[in-house]
């Protein structure tokens, strides 16, 4: 069984621009939630999504956005790339929504976004 | 944004020994995690608690959901180099959904 795969594996942006980021969750898995990575704030939770909905944000601003496709793979995006957006993105599935014994999130191995 | 606090920040052992780390929080959980995360990866389960009191073990490793519902502590037992990276520490409340709020890693380093 494949794992969850984000696509690009690096990116490199300039300020201003905008970025789109991938992620195929595990096959049969219909929750995707999106974390930033950055040596200063650590692991921060951006939004979550379950059935093509997003069910929760994490404190950024409205720059990023996300959605959910039918198949449950999903992108987020940042516009207006600003320095501080340098980090790695992490991306997570799991089966449904929710932290239960059998409902274990599974993290790809990221896209890690450089902002010049 | 809202981390759990972890410590210690870094550890430098040899190899063959005893590790305990441990995280706190003034919110309280429904779900402690813990993951370890190697360089260029994602983070990867390493085990999960779910109820207060709980004792689990993973091999050489072992964790404990606090009574409280707002510590957890991971130790690591007979250390080998391939221990070597960033373990986590994550809670997750009720209402949450698959939310996860992080502590701040705690880096370790094992000596052959």
């Amino acid at each position: 069984k494949a794992g969850v795969t984000q696509t690009p594996r690096y990116l490199i942006k300039t300020r201003g621009q905008q970025v789109t980021l991938s992620c195929s969750p595990i096959s049969g898995h219909r929750s995707v939630s999106w974390y930033q990575q950055t040596p200063g704030q650590g692991l921060q939770f951006l939004f979550e999504y379950f059935s093509e909905t997003q069910r929760n944000k994490g404190n950024f601003p409205g720059r990023f956005s996300g959605r959910q496709f039918s198949n449950s793979r999903s992108e987020m995006n940042v516009s207006t790339l600003e320095l501080g957006d340098s980090a790695l993105y992490l991306c997570a599935s799991s089966p449904i929504r929710g932290l239960g014994i059998k409902n274990i999130q599974y993290f790809g191995a990221g896209t890690r976004l450089s902002v010049l | 944004g809202q981390q759990l606090n972890q410590s210690p920040q870094s550890m430098f052992i040899q190899e063959g020994e005893d590790v305990s780390m441990n995280c706190t929080s003034s919110s309280i959980f429904n779900t402690w995690l813990w993951y370890k995360q190697d360089p260029g990866e994602g983070p990867v389960l390493l085990i999960a608690l779910y109820k207060a009191g709980e004792l689990t073990s993973n091999g050489r490793l072992t964790a404990q959901f606090g009574i409280t519902r707002k510590d957890s502590f991971l130790n690591i037992s007979a250390s080998i180099p391939s221990d070597v990276g960033i373990y986590f520490c994550a809670g997750g409340g009720e209402t949450s959904g698959s939310r996860l709020t992080f502590g701040e890693g705690t880096q370790l380093t094992v000596n052959p």
